[in-house]
C-alpha cells in the first residue's frame, strides 16, 4: 500500500527558530514529491522535487529529496508567526491514465511570538 | 470507474481569443482543484471549487481568468483574451472530500494550452 508519513505531527516553536519537517514515503511508480502549506481550505504549493540531492529554495524555506532513502525534508529558517500552518507533503505517482497524489497527514506548525 | 477527465488535451489559441478548459471529476467526487504548470516549475494552485461554490481562488489571476463548477456538468476554467504567457499545462484534480489531511486527490492528464 502506498503511504506518505510526515513527522512530527505538530510542532511549537518561537519566532526566530529553525525547524525541519520530515516526509518519508513508500510508493510504487514515484513521479515527484510536493510540499504544500495549508492555511485555508486549499493548500498553497511550495516545492516540487523530482531529482535527488538538489536543494530548492524560496526565501527562508528550502527542501531536498533523497530518493535512495525515500524521504524529503522541509527547512524553515528564522521562523515568523506567519509561518504557522499545516505543512503537507504529497507524493505524485503515475497511476495508469491518472496521476495519483498521496498526501501525508501533515505537520502542524505553530510559531509563537 | 473513469478517472478525472480533462478536455481538450491540447488547445491552440491566438492572442486575444478565449480558452475554455473542461474537467469532469471522478464519480463521487465533489471537490475540484485547478493547477497551472509552467515549464520547469511545479504545480501552482489556482482555484478550489465545490459544486456551485468557489471555496478558494487565491491562486487565480485577478484579470481574465474565471472558474465554475455547476450543479450539472464539468468544471470550466475560462481564460479570456489569452496572451502568450498563458501558455502552460493546466491540470485539474478532484477528491471525494475536501483538502483535509490524508485525502487522495486524483489528477487528470491536463490540457496543454498554446497561445500563438
Amino acid at each position: 500500500e502506498d503511504k506518505v508519513v510526515q513527522s512530527p505531527l505538530s510542532l511549537v516553536v518561537h519566532e526566530g527558530d529553525t525547524v525541519t519537517l520530515n516526509c518519508s514515503y513508500e510508493v510504487t511508480n514515484f513521479r515527484s514529491l510536493l510540499w504544500y502549506k495549508q492555511e485555508k481550505k486549499a493548500p498553497t504549493f511550495l516545492f516540487m522535487l523530482t531529482s535527488s540531492g538538489i536543494e530548492k529554495k524560496s526565501g527562508r524555506l528550502s527542501s531536498i529529496l533523497d530518493k535512495k532513502e525515500l524521504f524529503s525534508i522541509l527547512n524553515i529558517t528564522a521562523t515568523q508567526t506567519g509561518d504557522s500552518a499545516v505543512y503537507l507533503c504529497a507524493v505524485l505517482l503515475n497511476a495508469g491514465n491518472n496521476r495519483k497524489l498521496i498526501w501525508g497527514l501533515g505537520t502542524s506548525l505553530a510559531v509563537n511570538p | 470507474n473513469a478517472g478525472v477527465m480533462q478536455n481538450p488535451r491540447h488547445l491552440v489559441r491566438r492572442r486575444g481569443q478565449e480558452a475554455r478548459l473542461r474537467c469532469s471529476p471522478m464519480k463521487g467526487h465533489s471537490h475540484v482543484y485547478w493547477y497551472r504548470q509552467l515549464p520547469e516549475e511545479g504545480l501552482k494552485f489556482m482555484v478550489y471549487l465545490q459544486k456551485e461554490n468557489i471555496i478558494d481562488e487565491s491562486g487565480m489571476p485577478k484579470e481574465r481568468f474565471s472558474a465554475e463548477f455547476p450543479k450539472e456538468g464539468p468544471s470550466i476554467l475560462r481564460i479570456q483574451q489569452v496572451v502568450r504567457g498563458d501558455s502552460a499545462a493546466y491540470f485539474c484534480a478532484s477528491s471525494r472530500s475536501g483538502t483535509g489531511l490524508n485525502t487522495e486527490a486524483f489528477f487528470g492528464q491536463g490540457t496543454r494550452l498554446t497561445v500563438v
